[in-house]
């Protein structure tokens, strides 16, 4: 089956660093990713969408110079959460999907974002 | 607006059956999925669903009914393991996720 990457799987640092973090789909390639947040008891709830080469598009409320997004190829997708604060602290987790018109989303094992 | 309803957490026995039911109000309809998520991981795919009927996986069966909105998660002979959140999600116009909150499957023995 498809295999989505994420790393790193665990990552705690100081209010005002920036964090990346990769998402790589492993056999396949992979035309849009999607970048989830999750809040602890709460359902996914999606940050952005982002198709090779182009810029990403961010859901409403999600501020789009505080986590930039690049996918340059087909297979690698990161997020940097810029200036990172505590409310930052979350599961970030990406998904990868093949091609357009297959609707199945293969998830990363997600990162666990904790902002000191 | 697009809304995804189900139940916020259920308990069952172990070695019993559970139903989880999601009722869904989207702008198009491409397909329902469940997933199942362990507490601290990344979802992970269970079933999809684009027509109506019963598709059955082993333990795990899901249904969709088209006309009604509806969809639910079959759970038989539950294990210890199956503790863990489901989540159905609808396919709308957009080619977009649409995600319920999720339930809460507790198992007790």
């Amino acid at each position: 089956g498809a295999v989505v990457s994420q790393h790193p799987s665990r990552v705690i640092c100081k209010s005002g660093t920036s964090v990346k973090i990769e998402c790589r789909s492993l056999d396949f390639q992979a035309t849009t990713m999607f970048w989830y947040r999750q809040f602890p008891k709460q359902s996914l709830m999606l940050m952005a969408t982002s198709n090779e080469g182009s810029k990403a598009t961010y859901e409403q409320g999600v501020e789009k110079d505080k986590f930039l997004i690049n996918h340059a190829s087909l297979t690698l997708s990161t997020l940097t959460v810029t200036s990172a604060h505590p409310e930052d602290s979350s599961f970030y987790i990406c998904s990868a999907r093949e091609a357009a018109g297959i609707n199945e989303q293969f998830f990363g094992p997600g990162t666990r974002l904790t902002v000191l | 607006g697009q809304n995804i309803d189900q139940p916020t957490e259920m308990t069952a026995t172990e070695g019993a059956i559970v139903q989880i039911n999601c009722t869904y109000q989207t702008s198009g309809f491409n397909g329902l999925f469940w997933y199942q998520q362990h507490a601290g991981e990344a979802p992970t795919f269970l079933s999809y669903n684009v027509l109506d009927g019963l598709e059955e996986k082993g333990r795990f069966s899901s249904f969709l009914s088209r006309s009604k909105g509806y969809s639910y998660l079959l759970l038989k002979e539950l294990q210890m393991k199956d503790s863990a959140s489901y989540l159905c999600a609808v396919v709308d116009s957009n080619y977009q996720l649409i995600w319920g909150a999720g339930t809460k499957l507790i198992i007790k023995p």
